[in-house]
């Protein structure tokens, strides 16, 4: 069965400290990642995405992900985390239609 | 984008009863989608509701269970039956945009005693 995999259920930083969230996917096939983050108090909405080409895609608040195709692996990284990145992180796969599969998500929390 | 709002935010409910969540979104969708986020887990999908058919269900999720309505296009109910201490959890509605981007709604805390 497709699954996702994120290696780490909570992560503790200091401010300016370098992040990086791994994610693996199950999937032989062309898949759709994403990486969607739930502020406090917040909707879940998305960070990036990567669909195709560029194997390393930029979002939102100065995160990236890489896409390696060999490894199934979409991690996600931010040279230097701010405590307003404090939220948790969820890596999602779609291997096409409407069936998106989720991680079981990551907490960061970011001390000032 | 779209922009969809959720009722109640949370409840707790006594076992046996059932509560009905609203799902509103401020844009017409073909499919609305609802989720169960357990603490610690991860989202799963409880099925799909489509305007004008009966919603399909994932594996281990029931009709009878979580009766779901899609009267219009814009909106979607989800009722969790027969409540017990295992269906405590967070239910959100969702739609896709193109590229299968996804929406959320603010979720729904539910705590059955």
């Amino acid at each position: 069965a497709q699954s996702v995999s994120q290696h780490n259920h909570h992560v503790i930083l200091s401010e300016a400290a370098s992040l990086e969230l791994g994610c693996n996917y199950s999937y032989g096939g062309t898949v759709n990642l994403f990486w969607y983050v739930q502020y406090p108090g917040q909707h879940l909405q998305l960070l990036l995405k990567y669909f195709s080409g560029d194997p390393l895609v930029k979002g939102i608040k100065g995160f990236e992900a890489e896409f390696i195709k060999s490894k199934f692996s979409f991690n996600l990284r931010k040279p230097s985390v701010q405590w307003s990145d404090t939220a948790e992180y969820f890596c999602a796969v779609n291997t096409g239609g409407f069936k998106t599969i989720f991680g079981a998500g990551t907490r960061l929390f970011v001390k000032a | 984008s779209a922009v969809i709002s959720q009722k109640p935010s949370r409840d707790i409910c006594q076992r046996g009863t059932s509560l009905t969540i609203q799902c509103q979104v401020d844009s017409q969708v073909t499919m609305m989608f609802w989720y169960r986020q357990q603490p610690g887990q991860s989202l799963t999908l409880i099925a799909t509701a489509n305007q004008g058919s009966e919603a399909t269900y994932e594996s281990g999720f029931v009709i009878d269970k979580f009766p779901i309505s899609r009267p219009n296009l814009t909106f979607s109910t989800l009722t969790v039956s027969n409540m017990s201490p295992e269906d405590s959890s967070i239910y959100l509605c969702s739609v896709y945009t193109e590229a299968y981007e996804q929406y959320f709604g603010p979720g729904t805390r539910l705590t059955v005693t």
